[in-house]
C-alpha cells in the first residue's frame, strides 16, 4: 500500500516569505507526527495530531510555524516569515497509534527547505 | 526529561562482519520503548526494530537483534552479516508509554566497506 507522502519534496525560500509544507499519512493512520532534521542531527519533534486534534505542539520552536490537520487526514505545516535556521528536513511520521510496538511511526521522505 | 546519547559518529565495518551500535537512554518513566531506525541517503527513516522496557527477552528482527540491558540503559544495535546496503545513518530512539512524540540521538554513519 501507499507510504506516507509529502510535498514539494525540495523547497528554497527567500527570507521573509511563508511556506506550506504538505503531509498525506497512510490511510487508517489516526496519528500523525512532524519532526524537523537539521543537517547531521536527529529529528526533533514538532507536533503531533490525534485524528483532527493537535494534542502536542510543544516543539514548535517559535510562533512562526502552525499546523494543521482540519480533516483528521492531510496535514499542513506552515512556516511564516521564513529565517536562515528554518533551514532543515521537515518528516512527517503517521501511525495507528497506541504505545506498544503498533505505534511504530512510519515516516515520509521528508521535504528539504532552504532558507536563503 | 527522556535523553538518547549515542557516541559513535561514524563506524567503517567489513563486509559480512557483525557490528554494535551502542545506544545509551535516560528516562524517570518505568515504562517506555526503543526503536532503532535506519535512514540511507535518500531520507526516509526506516524502522528497524523495536523493544519494551518490560519485555523479558531481547527483540530481533532478521539480521538485527537488540542487546538490551535495563540496569545500564543501554539499547544497543546488532547488525549481523553486514552487507554493502547496510550503509546509512542509524538512529536510536525512545518514547515513554504515557506519550507519543519520539526522542532520538544524534545518529552513527556506519559505512560498509567491500
Amino acid at each position: 500500500g501507499a507510504g506516507v507522502s509529502q510535498s514539494p519534496r525540495y523547497k528554497v525560500a527567500k527570507r521573509g516569505q511563508d511556506v506550506a509544507l504538505r503531509c498525506d499519512p497512510i490511510s487508517g493512520h489516526v496519528s500523525l507526527f512532524w519532526y524537523q532534521q537539521a543537517l547531521g542531527q536527529g529529528p526533533e519533534f514538532l507536533t503531533y495530531f490525534q485524528n483532527e486534534a493537535q494534542l502536542d505542539k510543544s516543539g514548535l520552536p517559535s510562533d512562526r510555524f502552525f499546523a494543521e490537520r482540519p480533516e483528521g487526514s492531510v496535514s499542513t505545516l506552515k512556516i511564516q516569515r521564513t529565517q536562515q535556521e528554518d533551514s532543515a528536513v521537515y518528516l512527517c511520521a503517521s501511525s495507528l497509534g497506541g504505545a506498544g510496538p503498533e505505534g511504530e511511526q512510519y515516516f515520509g521522505p521528508g521535504t528539504r527547505l532552504t532558507v536563503t | 526529561a527522556q535523553k538518547i546519547t549515542q557516541t559513535q559518529p561514524g563506524m567503517f565495518v567489513q563486509e559480512k562482519e557483525a557490528v554494535t551500535l551502542d545506544c545509551t537512554y535516560d528516562t524517570s518513566d518505568p515504562s517506555y520503548g526503543l526503536f532503532w531506525y535506519k535512514q540511507p541517503s535518500s531520507g526516509e527513516m526506516i524502522f528497524l526494530i523495536y523493544q519494551g522496557s518490560y519485555d523479558q527477552q531481547n527483540a530481533t528482527e532478521g539480521r538485527y537483534s537488540l542487546n538490551f540491558q535495563k540496569a545500564r540503559k543501554s539499547a544497543n544495535l546488532v547488525i549481523s552479516a553486514s552487507q554493502l546496503g547496510d550503509s546509512a545513518m542509524y538512529f536510536c530512539a525512545m518514547r515513554n508509554r504515557g506519550a507519543q512524540k519520539l526522542v532520538f540521538g544524534q545518529g552513527t554513519r556506519l559505512t560498509i566497506n567491500p
